[in-house]
Order: C-alpha cells, then structure tokens, then sequence
C-alpha cells in the first residue's frame, strides 16, 4: 500500500500568517492526491482535488501543488475559520486509497 | 442541495453485526459512487468501501473483506453497510460519501457519521 506522510504533525500559526503542509507519498501517484479540512465533531470537507484544483466554493487563500511524491497545501494568509486538522488523500486507482495522519493548524 | 443522513450505529458485542444506513436526497444516489469512511476515536481517517455508479462496482479495505457488504436501495435512495464479525477495531464514526461528481470516486459532500461501538 501506498504510504502518505504529513508533516507537520501540529502547527502554530497566528490570524494572517503564511501556512504550508506537506505531505509525501511513498512512491508515485502523479497527481492524484486531495487535502481535506475538518473541524472538531465535523465531517472532512473537500479542499483540493487533482493536487492543485480547488473545489467550488472553497476560499482562493487555499492553494495545492505538487506531483509525484510531494505535495504542498499552502493557506495564504489563515483566517479564524481555518483553524482545523487537515488531511491529505492518496486515490491511485490500482492501491488502496490512502490518508494522511493529519495536521493540527492551532492558535499561537 | 445534497444531503447524507446516517443512521444505525449503536453498541454491539465482538462477534455481533449492525447494518448501517445513509438516507441520500439532492441527487441520484444510483449514478454516483459512494463511500463509507471511518474514523476511529481521535484518530485519522479510513475509507472502508465504495459501491460505484451504475456498474454497482465494490471495492473493500482488506481488514473487512469478508465482513462487510457494502449495497444500496435505489428506490430509497439509501446506501448501506452491512457489517457481521464486528471487532473492537472496529470502533469508529462511520461517514458515507458521495462522489464528487459523475464517474468520480473521490469523496466531495460527506454525512455527519453514525458512531459504532464494539466493545462487551
């Protein structure tokens, strides 16, 4: 199975900061990665799909890229709102579809 | 407007089954895939199964192959996830999902989950 590793575990951030999380595949899966947000006792909610296409609706502060093995989600400057883990998804077909451990964006 | 209603999920003994259940509407659950994903407590995130569009294609995580069927009742709009043989690993928030759009697998609307509890 294909191994996603998300770094960092947690991060501290204040209101307006630069945020960068990255996550890296244990071997190819061109472009078939997507991030989700989740907020406590929420359902995950799609971000990025395809590694860098935003999903309608979801706010331009939020950017993915990446191919291959490593992946960036990147939130320009964070909001209140985007206090939340965040996990990205492995969807290569020809594997068990794989997530993330998870990234803890907190107040500092 | 998409909607995903679980429902089902309680306390059951190792060894004992549950059918849980995902009441769809906004759209036709027969012509996108769907998931079920679990999340156990404090933990990350698991998809389990996933019945594809009009093909009706299953797929399933190995740890629940033989336990698990994963349906759906097209005149009730409902998805189901039978599960026998429960484990305490088991344990979990169950979601459904739908696919993000026509022929897609990956999960775009999700339910709030359903929570089962295997434990005697």
């Amino acid at each position: 199975d294909i191994q996603m590793t998300q770094s960092p575990s947690t991060l501290s951030a204040s209101v307006g900061d630069r945020v960068t999380i990255t996550c890296r595949a244990s071997q190819s899966i061109s472009i078939y990665l997507a991030w989700y947000q989740q907020k406590p006792g929420k359902a995950p909610k799609l971000l990025i799909y395809d590694a860098s296409n935003l999903e309608s609706g979801v706010p331009s502060r939020f950017s993915g890229s990446g191919s291959g093995t490593e992946f960036t989600l990147t939130i320009s400057s964070l909001q209140p709102d985007d206090f939340a883990t965040y996990y990205c998804l492995q969807y290569v077909s020809s594997s068990p579809w794989t997530f993330g451990q998870g990234t803890k964006v907190e107040i500092k | 407007e998409v909607q995903l209603l679980e429902s089902g999920g309680g306390l059951v003994q190792p060894g004992g089954s549950l059918r849980l259940s995902c009441e769809a509407s906004g759209f036709t659950l027969s012509n996108y895939a769907m998931s079920w994903v679990r999340q156990a407590p404090g933990k990350g995130l698991e998809r389990v199964s996933v019945i594809s569009g009009p093909e009706a294609t299953t797929y399933y995580i190995d740890s629940v192959k033989g336990r698990f069927t994963i349906s759906r009742d097209n005149s009730k709009s409902t998805l189901y996830l039978q599960m026998n043989s429960l484990r305490a690993e088991d344990t979990a928030l169950y979601y459904c999902a739908k696919g993000r759009n026509l022929g897609e697998w990956l999960m775009g609307s999700w339910g709030q989950g359903t929570l089962v509890t295997v434990a005697s």
